[in-house]
């Protein structure tokens, strides 16, 4: 079945730093999404990218994919303490009926 | 404007007992999803409700179904529980015809299932 996978699992940093997740997934997609969820709390959108974009921001996050790769990107710059959470990425596939499948996500700690 | 509000947040179980978690949807929205994350997983795709009916449904047995009422809210129900359901189920909400357009789902915090 259709999944993203993001890399790293984990991703450990000091406030002030960027942080990079990535996610791979299998076969062609509609559109690719990324969620933040803080522990113990539902998912948070964050942003939408379509399968003819191939980069996007909004404020400190930045997304970029690339098709040929089959892989996409979250960027977050001068991370904060607030920034720590576990982050996903969701695709959706032609003929999927645009159901988002999520992958195991990369939890993010980001140190004061 | 009331976001997904879900409840009970926290229920214990034993194997082979029946529970029903319940979901209101976003202001304005229509469809309902459900799934359940595991610890350390990522959400699994239970099932998604629209005109009360089921439209889309994942990889989970028969011992999960559902409800979606006139108001939109919708019930899960899980029969003979086994220890492996034992995760958070979270109900996720959207417009019709909306993840389509990119509108994306908006998730309540969660229903957090211990089965003992």
């Amino acid at each position: 079945s259709q999944q993203g996978e993001e890399d790293p699992q984990a991703l450990s940093i000091q406030e002030g730093e960027n942080a990079t997740m990535n996610c791979s997934y299998k076969t062609s997609i509609n559109n690719l999404q990324w969620y933040r969820q803080n522990s113990g709390r539902g998912l948070v959108h964050l942003i939408l990218i379509r399968s003819n974009e191939r980069e996007k921001h909004s404020g400190r996050l930045r997304v970029t994919l690339d098709t040929s790769k089959k892989s996409s990107s979250l960027l977050i710059t001068a991370s904060r303490a607030a920034d720590t959470a576990s982050y996903f990425c969701a695709t959706d596939w032609p003929g999927g009926s645009y159901i988002p499948t999520f992958g195991r996500g990369t939890s993010l700690i980001v140190h004061p | 404007d009331a976001g997904v509000t879900q409840s009970p947040t926290h229920l214990i179980k034993t194997r082979g007992q029946q529970v029903t978690l319940r979901c209101s949807p976003k202001s304005g929205h229509d469809t309902v999803s459900w799934y359940q994350q595991a610890l350390g997983q990522g959400p699994q795709f239970i099932f998604q409700y629209y005109e009360e009916e089921e439209r889309q449904r994942g990889n989970f047995p028969d011992r999960f179904s559902g409800h979606q009422f006139p108001n939109y809210s919708s019930e899960l129900n899980v029969n003979a529980l086994l220890l492996g359901d034992s995760a958070l189920y979270l109900c996720a909400s959207s417009l019709a015809g909306g993840l389509g357009l990119g509108q994306p789902q908006h998730f309540g915090d969660g229903t957090r299932l211990s089965i003992l």
